[in-house]
Order: structure tokens, then sequence, then C-alpha cells
């Protein structure tokens, strides 16, 4: 069976400080994986994807992840965090169907 | 949220009453879902439909019905028979996206309307 994880309720960083936020994923075989960005309130965006390729994947604000296989990682990540990075995180992983982790708050501390 | 247009922001509903939300999208997207978010339980799917006049359960279907009459539009309806139907609605969009390894590269970026958020009386 296909599953998302993200194992951090809760992440806290300092403004300027690199944040992660982790994601693993289970599926068979190849993935497609997602970051997508919700703030209050609001519809989620969409951040970044992996299909194939480079492992590095560069996105929307400054954001990369790295796919990493043999962990079946997809960790989220920001050289230097800004206080408006501060929201709610979602990974997601396509297989025969998309499937969402519950979600990692993001709180950039000033 | 751009291309996507879900309305009301906010519903209320009374108990045994049938409510339906609202979703537009301008994207000529073929495929369309709807999701439910509570606190701490992140996105579930509830519907989907890969072209018009075709939709599948998600994985919480029960209380719940669709309709895709038009490409643009796919509205949900929660029914009386969801009995607890408070929560954050999500409209999302993709490009119709083969389900299988080898197929040609067609991503499926799900694009999502800004949410309605619906609380029972």
């Amino acid at each position: 069976a296909q599953s998302v994880a993200q194992p951090e309720d809760q992440v806290n960083v300092a403004e300027g400080n690199p944040l992660t936020v982790k994601c693993t994923y289970s599926v068979s075989g190849n993935p497609y994986l997602f970051w997508y960005v919700q703030y209050p309130n609001r519809g989620l965006q969409f951040l970044l994807k992996y299909i194939t390729g480079d492992n590095l994947v560069k996105g929307s604000y400054g954001f990369e992840a790295e796919f990493n296989k043999s962990q079946t990682s997809f960790h989220l990540k920001k050289p230097s965090a800004l206080v408006s990075d501060s929201a709610l995180y979602f990974c997601a992983v396509r297989a025969s169907k998309i499937i969402f982790g519950k979600g990692t708050r993001l709180h950039i501390l000033p | 949220d751009g291309g996507i247009t879900q309305s009301p922001k906010y519903l209320f509903r009374k108990e045994g009453q049938n409510v339906t939300l609202s979703c537009e999208q301008n994207l000529n997207h073929d495929a369309m879902y709807w999701y439910r978010q509570d606190p701490g339980q992140g996105l579930r799917l509830i519907y989907y439909s890969q072209i018009v006049n075709d939709f599948q359960k998600g994985d919480i279907a029960e209380g719940y019905s669709v309709s895709r009459e038009k490409k643009e539009s796919f509205p949900l309806t929660v029914t009386s028979a969801q009995k607890n139907p408070t929560a954050f609605y999500l409209c999302a969009s993709s490009i119709q996206a083969p389900a299988f390894a080898g197929q040609p590269l067609i991503t499926d970026t799900q694009y999502f309307g800004p949410g309605t958020r619906l609380t029972v009386l």
C-alpha cells in the first residue's frame, strides 16, 4: 500500500536559519512527489514536484527538496527562513492516486 | 488559488439540511477533486472526476454526492446523511495523467481553490 508520512507535527526555526520539513513515502514503482503550502483559511499552493531526473528540485519562494530513493525521503528545505514562511506544509505522493501527508506546521521565530 | 473558484467562502447548515458547494475552474483541466480537511488529519479525498459525466468515490464518500455535467464545474452536495460535516472543503483540478509507469510523462500537479468552510448549526 502506498503511504506518505510527515513525522513532525510542528517545526520551529529562527528567522535566517536553514529549515527542513521532513517527508518519507512508501510506494511501489516510481513515485511522483509534491510539496504544497497552505496559509490560514486558504487553499493549498503548489511549491515543487519531483517526477524524474535531478534529485534536487527547486521550487517557488526559494524552497527546494531533495529526493532520496534509498531513504525513500523527499525533505523540503530552505537555506534561510523568513517569518512569512510560517504556514502548514503538505507532502504528497502519487502512484495510482495522490495521497497527502497530515501536514507539518512551520513556525519561523523572529 | 488562480483559475479555481469556490463558493461560498463560509456556509452554515442546519441539521437535516442538504447544502451544495460550488467549484468552477477555467484551467481546461480534465480532472477535478473534492477533499475534506480536518485539523490534524490532512486532506481526505471525497470524490474525483477524470472526465465529464463520470466520477469515482474517494476514501470518505459516504454522505456526499457530486455531479460533473460540465468540464468546468464539479459541485459537491453535503447531504443530511453526513453526520459530521463541519470541516474545510477544498476543490482541486489537474491535467489528467496516466496511472501507470511507462506512459507519457504528463504532470498532474493539483491546483486548489480557496476553500469553503462549512459549519453545522
